[in-house]
């Protein structure tokens, strides 16, 4: 099992560009989800997807859409970068369980934005 | 709303001391807590996770904590660190009512150890 896979590893983008993170978990987990790391903050969760079909808005969505394509795959897409949104992005997923479970988080992928 | 704290955002150690690394939950109801590490351009791995039950866990690589309630607290322990040990540490609750909403982080603590 890969486990859970996140590309690109690398990314930067001028203001105003757009891009999607792709994201996919060969572990049958029904939620997934996408956190932006920041030096001094921590994670913080920017959106999730409890089951195929769903998705909601976490702590900061402002500037993110994201798309649950499949079971497996969940994808982030800035339609618009600004430089605020320079960060280390991380997709997890978790099993299906009474609450939340164990998150497995990909290996992140680093964005910069100028 | 559910908040994590980790006081110290750099702690050193020098290598074959022990460790704690301390972390303060606010929580409505018992949580799910968990540690993770992340050692520098990777993700994040888990070290162990509270559910209920024994208030003591023992988990990956040596470590364990322990779920104080009175004090809303679950303090990571390490008798004695190896360099590998040099990492970021960071405290996480989850919701215990059966949703699917994501862990909320404490911003994380630096580990350095010392030869």
């Amino acid at each position: 099992n890969a486990g859970v896979t996140q590309t690109p590893k690398f990314q930067v983008l001028k203001t105003g560009q757009s891009m999607t993170l792709q994201c996919a978990q060969d572990m049958n987990h029904n939620s997934m989800y996408w956190y932006r790391q920041d030096p001094g903050m921590g994670l913080r969760l920017i959106y999730y997807s409890a089951s195929e079909g769903t998705t909601d808005k976490g702590e900061v969505p402002n500037g993110y859409n994201v798309s649950r394509l499949n079971k497996r795959e969940f994808s982030l897409r800035l339609e618009s970068a600004a430089p605020s949104q320079t960060s280390v992005y991380f997709c997890a997923s978790s099993p299906p369980a009474g609450g939340p479970g164990e998150q497995f988080f990909g290996p992140g992928t680093r964005l910069t934005v100028l | 709303a559910q908040s994590v704290t980790q006081p110290d955002i750099h702690i050193t150690v020098s290598e074959g001391a022990s460790l704690e690394l301390r972390c303060n939950y606010s929580y409505g109801a018992t949580p799910y807590l968990f540690w993770y590490v992340q050692s520098p351009g990777q993700g994040l791995q888990l070290l162990l996770k509270y559910f209920s039950g024994d208030t003591l866990v023992q988990g990956i690589k040596g470590f364990e904590a322990e779920f104080k309630r009175s004090q809303s607290s679950f303090n990571l322990r390490k008798p004695s660190v190896h360099w590998s040990d040099a990492a970021e540490y960071f405290c996480a609750v989850g919701d215990s009512g059966g949703g699917a909403d994501g862990l909320t982080f404490g911003k994380g603590t630096h580990l350095i150890i010392q030869p």
